[in-house]
């Protein structure tokens, strides 16, 4: 079974500071990569995947990930966070399956990202 | 953009009681999940549903819970007899092709 570490619980920055939420899995198989974001009272939102390809993916609101094979990696990046990114961010691992399927994703326990003034 | 809707938002129902948490997947997708977030710890998986039969299913799914596709729209997932250790945030999700799109979640409180 995979499992995933997100090492930081939270992680308390400024306004237009950058920002790494840091992601570690361990998995016997290939995995697709995944990047959720919760904001307050809402539920899971995609922000960014990997499935294949290029090793780093972005978001449209400027967030960017990783893939480290080699490190078993997925760390989360944005240059310059706004106040609006304060949000709970989870990171998740699916194991690949042929077919369009995926299989269950497996969370890690969510870093929650505060942006001060 | 579609959208994975729940119902209700919040429930609170007391020890002992069933209840019934409502989803409508969208409308194309195929697959169908419930995870639960007991509060401050993980997501969970707790059943995938395909085809009018469940897929997978975790430990945490016991004979407490079941999954049913009533209607062809909806997606509900039925505990028999709530515990306090029920209490959790439910969150439906469906899929099509590499893609979760999970709905916003029901809050349910046993007390």
């Amino acid at each position: 079974a995979q499992s995933v570490t997100q090492l930081d619980s939270q992680v308390p920055v400024f306004e237009e500071a950058p920002v790494e939420l840091r992601c570690n899995y361990s998995s016997s198989v290939s995995v697709y990569l995944f990047w959720y974001v919760q904001y307050p009272n809402q539920g899971l939102q995609l922000l960014l995947k990997y499935l294949s390809g290029s090793t780093l993916v972005k978001s449209i609101n400027g967030f960017e990930a990783e893939f480290n094979k080699s490190q078993t990696s997925f760390h989360l990046r944005k240059p310059s966070v706004h106040i609006s990114d304060t949000a709970e961010y989870f990171c998740a691992v699916s194991e690949t399956k042929r077919g369009s399927t995926l299989g269950r994703l497996y969370f890690g326990r969510g870093t929650q990202l505060t942006v001060w003034p | 953009e579609p959208e994975v809707t729940q119902t209700p938002s919040h429930q609170v129902t007391q020890m002992g009681q069933e209840v019934i948490l409502r989803c409508v997947p969208i409308s194309n997708h195929l697959y169908f999940y419930w995870y639960r977030q007991i509060l401050g710890q993980k997501v969970e998986f707790l059943v995938s549903f395909y085809n009018n039969e469940i897929s997978e299913k975790s430990e945490i799914f016991d004979d407490q819970f079941s999954v049913e596709r009533p209607d062809g729209s909806n997606f509900t997932l039925k505990i028999r007899s709530t515990k306090l250790e029920d209490s959790a945030m439910y969150f439906c999700a469906s899929s099509a092709l590499y893609g979760y799109t999970f709905g916003s979640g029901t809050r349910l409180t046993v007390v």
